[in-house]
């Protein structure tokens, strides 16, 4: 039963030009979202998080917006740059799954110059 | 300084044999986690820690064994090693459970390969 879904297993964008990630979820007691960015051979490293309380956090050139009705989220990276390419993992916490993150299988982003 | 350091990075074994991985976090969080990530890049909790009280245990089956001599460590030891278990293990840590302050910080993984 996988509660937290990234449809799109790969991603390429233009340097310069935004970058959506977006991540579904199916449990509503989820309160809180994380999203993080993994270079091979190292471990996943946080990236931006966002509390159920809120529909948008930004830091930076990233931005997490998320749609409670919709039980979704997405991630914006602008504008993307080479260094981002990376696999970018969405997780979620709270409810039954308190004390753990329950991840999605990831999205390939290849930033092209 | 390493946050989250955990050794070896590379463990290559032969099916049968008793391996552990080793974790250490400087960070000073009460709450240290076992992730295993599969063949098909699933992440997936194993176990939880917080300060040295077992939280959660995902159905792993009793050949996993974690140990937790202090908050600061979170060791896992692997007995009769099956072709099943390889894959890469992640070690990481937490200030807190829930909510706020959950952003787990990760080790750099151990790649285990049983043959």
């Amino acid at each position: 039963d996988q509660q937290v879904k990234q449809n799109s297993p790969s991603l390429s964008v233009q340097e310069g030009r935004i970058s959506i990630l977006n991540c579904d979820y199916t449990n509503s007691m989820f309160d809180y979202f994380l999203w993080y960015k993994k270079y091979p051979a190292e471990g996943p490293t946080f990236l931006i998080s966002i509390s159920s309380i809120k529909d948008k956090n930004e830091d930076g050139r990233f931005t997490v917006f998320l749609n409670k009705s919709a039980k979704h989220l997405s991630l914006h990276i602008v504008p993307s740059q080479p260094g981002d390419s990376a696999v970018y993992f969405c997780a979620a916490n709270g409810g039954t799954s308190y004390g753990k993150l329950t991840f999605g299988q990831g999205t390939i982003l290849t930033v092209h110059p | 300084d390493t946050a989250v350091s955990q050794t070896p990075k590379y463990l290559v074994t032969q099916m049968g044999n008793d391996k552990s991985i080793k974790c250490e976090q400087n960070l000073g969080h009460d709450t240290m986690y076992w992730y295993k990530q599969d063949s098909k890049k699933f992440l997936k909790i194993m176990f939880s820690y917080n300060n040295k009280e077992l939280i959660i245990n995902e159905t792993v089956p009793n050949r996993f064994s974690p140990k937790s001599p202090d908050k600061a460590h979170l060791n896992l030891h692997i007995n009769s090693l099956e072709l099943g278990d390889s894959a890469v293990y992640f070690c990481a840590s937490s200030q807190a459970m829930g909510g706020f302050n959950t952003e787990a910080f990760f080790g750099q993984g151990t790649r285990l390969t049983v043959v």
